[in-house]
C-alpha cells in the first residue's frame, strides 16, 4: 500500500516567491496533518483537517501561510510570499481519524523547503 | 499543557550494545496516548509504537523494548544489540485532551561500527 506523498522533496526558491507544498494522504484516511520541523522549533504542527474541513489551524504562523483540502485525496500548503525564515522540513501525516490517540498518524516523507 | 521531554540530545553506541532512549511526559489527563518515531537519515518519521494511559505493560518486539511506567511518567525506549541501522533521531510523543501530538525534541542516536 502507498504510504502518505509529499512533493516536490526538495524545493529552493527565492525570498518573495509563492511556494505550493502538495500531499496525497494514505486511501481511506480521514485526517491530514501538516508539520513543520526545524531545529530550533522542532517539530510544530500547522493544520490538520477532518473530512476535508480545516479543524484547527493554530500553529499556522502568519497569513502567509494558508492550506487548502479539495478532496479526501489531495492537500496544499502554500506560503506567500516566501522568506528564508520559512526554510524547513515541511511533513504531511494522516491517519484514520482525529479523535482519538488511537489513530496512529501516518508520515510522508517530507518536503525539504530552502528559501533563499 | 502536555509537555515531552527528551533530555538526552545525543547518544553514541558502538555497535551490539544495549541503549536506553529516555522520555519523561507531563499531561493532566487520565487518558492519553504515547507514541515513538524514528527518524533515519534519510528524513521521514516512522512511526513505532502506540501505548494508551491503560496498559502499562512493557512490549517487546525484536530488539525493541518500551517501558511505560506512569508513576514516573515514563516511557523509554531501549534497543538492544544496536546495529548500525539504528542510527536516528527517535521522538517519543504524547496525544492528550489537546488532541494533537506533542512532540519531544527528539534523540540523535548514533551506533558506530
Amino acid at each position: 500500500d502507498a504510504g502518505v506523498i509529499q512533493s516536490p522533496r526538495h524545493e529552493v526558491t527565492e525570498m518573495g516567491q509563492e511556494v505550493t507544498l502538495r500531499c496525497k494522504p494514505i486511501s481511506g484516511h480521514n485526517s491530514l496533518f501538516w508539520y513543520r520541523q526545524t531545529m530550533m522549533r522542532g517539530l510544530e504542527l500547522l493544520i490538520y483537517f477532518n473530512n476535508n474541513v480545516p479543524i484547527d489551524d493554530s500553529g499556522m504562523p502568519e497569513d502567509r501561510f494558508s492550506a487548502k483540502m479539495p478532496n479526501a485525496s489531495f492537500s496544499t500548503l502554500k506560503i506567500q510570499p516566501s522568506e528564508p525564515r520559512d526554510s524547513a522540513v515541511y511533513f504531511c501525516a494522516s491517519s484514520l481519524g482525529a479523535q482519538s490517540g488511537t489513530d496512529t498518524q501516518y508520515f510522508g516523507p517530507g518536503t525539504r523547503l530552502t528559501v533563499l | 499543557a502536555q509537555k515531552v521531554t527528551q533530555a538526552q540530545t545525543e547518544i553514541s553506541v558502538v555497535e551490539k550494545e544495549d541503549v536506553t532512549l529516555d522520555c519523561v511526559y507531563e499531561t493532566r489527563d487520565t487518558t492519553y496516548y504515547l507514541f515513538w518515531y524514528k527518524q533515519p537519515p534519510s528524513g521521514e518519521l516512522v512511526f513505532l509504537i502506540r501505548r494508551n494511559s491503560f496498559d502499562e505493560q512493557n512490549e517487546i518486539s525484536g530488539r525493541y523494548s518500551w517501558n511505560f511506567q506512569k508513576s514516573t511518567s515514563s516511557f523509554n525506549f531501549t534497543i538492544t544489540a544496536s546495529q548500525v541501522v539504528d542510527s536516528a533521531v527517535y521522538f517519543c510523543a504524547l496525544w492528550g485532551s489537546a488532541r494533537q501530538l506533542t512532540f519531544g525534541s527528539g534523540t540523535q542516536l548514533t551506533v558506530l561500527p
